[in-house]
């Protein structure tokens, strides 16, 4: 079966320190990768999206960047944290070829104080 | 663009009640269509996932429908109980390799 982890579950950093956020996928090969964010009030909103090694694609122009070094793992990262990149983020994957239901990680709290 | 609404923000219901959350999308030519439960401070939790040539699917107590041409889907919930209470997310794919557009949820509150 398929599983996905992401962490830390919790993080609490200061304004302008780097951030790394991690994902992986077990048990299958190939998988659509996702980061989300979801912000109070505002509903989840679509940072960036990977159909394969190498390939990102960028949704909302920030400070925020994404890598996909290895087929399963997808890591958010950002060299200075602003504030306003306090959220719920969370790590989701699918694939075409297990009829492209999405699953998602238990996500992480992120505060920048 | 699509765009997803989903009425009502919130809903309170007495336990045992059957109920209907609504869910609307801009663009027709989805590729399918998926249901979420959130519970607070989680992630998200698939319910039921309609590709575009199904009308319906159902788990347990869960039903849900899509009708392509109106631009709609509902999520029925039968006999609600305490522990439905959360947050449903509707959320739609226009292409295999498309993300996900979502709601912004309906957050169901079941009282016993």
């Amino acid at each position: 079966s398929q599983t996905i982890h992401q962490w830390p579950a919790t993080l609490v950093q200061p304004v302008g320190s780097p951030l790394s956020l991690e994902c992986t996928v077990e048990g299958t090969s190939n998988p659509n990768l996702y980061w989300y964010r979801q912000a109070a009030g505002r509903g989840l909103q679509l940072l960036f999206y990977s159909v394969g090694i190498g390939q990102i694609s960028s949704e909302v122009p920030q400070n925020l960047s994404a890598s996909r070094p290895q087929d399963r793992q997808f890591i958010l990262s950002s060299k200075k944290l602003l504030l306003s990149d306090s959220g719920f983020y969370l790590c989701a994957w699918s694939s075409q070829s297990l009829g492209t239901e999405a699953f998602f990680g238990q996500g992480t709290r992120l505060t920048v104080v | 663009k699509q765009e997803v609404t989903q009425i009502p923000a919130a809903l309170s219901v007495p336990e045992g009640e059957n109920l209907v959350l609504n869910c609307s999308f801009t663009d027709s030519a989805i590729y399918n269509l998926q249901w979420f439960r959130q519970d607070p401070g989680k992630g998200l939790t698939s319910l039921l996932l309609i590709q575009s040539s199904q009308r319906e699917q159902t788990s347990g107590r869960l039903n849900a429908s899509l009708d392509k041409s109106s631009g709609r889907s509902t999520l029925y919930i039968a006999a609600s109980q305490p522990g439905d209470s959360a947050t449903y997310l509707c959320a739609v794919q226009n292409s295999g390799n498309t993300p996900l557009v979502f709601g912004k949820g309906t957050r169901l509150s079941v009282i016993a």
